[in-house]
């Protein structure tokens, strides 16, 4: 079944800055990349995803790269805030309809203010 | 805004103690799942029901249990629990691949 690896495990990054963090799996059948973000006490929410026909996504500050050829794809924060520290998680669809996610392992990412 | 409600909250049980935790999700999604949350936050998917059906069922341990009453019902239900089962145990309803998570039941075996 599919695997996907997110590193890194953990990310500091000073306010202001950027912070990118890097996923790869192992199906190429998997056409669908979503990301999750956790906070503290809270369960996860989607906050961007990208499907297998598009290489590059924005939602204001988030940005989502696919690169389908090397099976990677990575979440660029720009411009971050206090309010972005979290855990991230990326995933993996194999089935844009089954449904099953495959998650990556996690990043916690903090914000230096 | 909560849609997919889970009870209960917490539960803390001993080895070989059988438990049950419900969810009920409000948005009218036909597939509905439970992943497990460990101790370092990796998220697993465990089972998965489309309409009351059973599509997804990972390598867990034989002691865990699904059951479907309708599509916006899925509970979970362990049958005498065992130290590694102390986890959070997040239930998901998903619309087109969105997952629509729980607030999570945190199940602590002693």
């Amino acid at each position: 079944g599919e695997q996907v690896e997110q590193l890194p495990s953990i990310l500091r990054v000073q306010e202001g800055s950027s912070a990118s963090i890097n996923c790869s799996y192992e199906d190429s059948a998997s056409n669908y990349f979503p990301w999750y973000k956790q906070e503290p006490g809270e369960n996860p929410k989607l906050i961007i995803d990208i499907r297998s026909n598009m290489e590059r996504k924005q939602i204001q500050e988030l940005i989502v790269l696919l690169d389908k050829k090397a099976k990677r794809f990575s979440l660029h924060i720009t411009d971050t805030q206090p309010g972005d520290s979290a855990m991230y998680f990326c995933a993996a669809s194999e089935n844009y309809n089954q449904g099953k996610l495959i998650f990556g392992q996690g990043t916690k990412l903090s914000i230096k203010p | 805004e909560t849609a997919v409600f889970q009870t209960p909250n917490y539960h803390v049980t001993q080895v070989g103690n059988e438990v049950s935790f419900n969810c009920k999700q409000t948005l009218g999604h036909d597939t509905m799942y439970w992943y497990k949350q460990d101790s370092k936050k990796l998220l697993k998917i465990m089972f998965s029901y489309n309409n009351k059906q059973l599509i997804v069922n990972e390598t867990v341990p034989r002691r865990f249990s699904p059951q479907s009453s309708d599509k916006a019902h899925l509970n979970l239900r362990i049958k005498s629990v065992e130290p590694e089962d102390s986890a959070v145990y997040l239930c998901a309803s998903s619309y087109e691949n969105t997952l629509y998570f729980g607030a999570g039941t945190r199940l602590s075996v002693l």
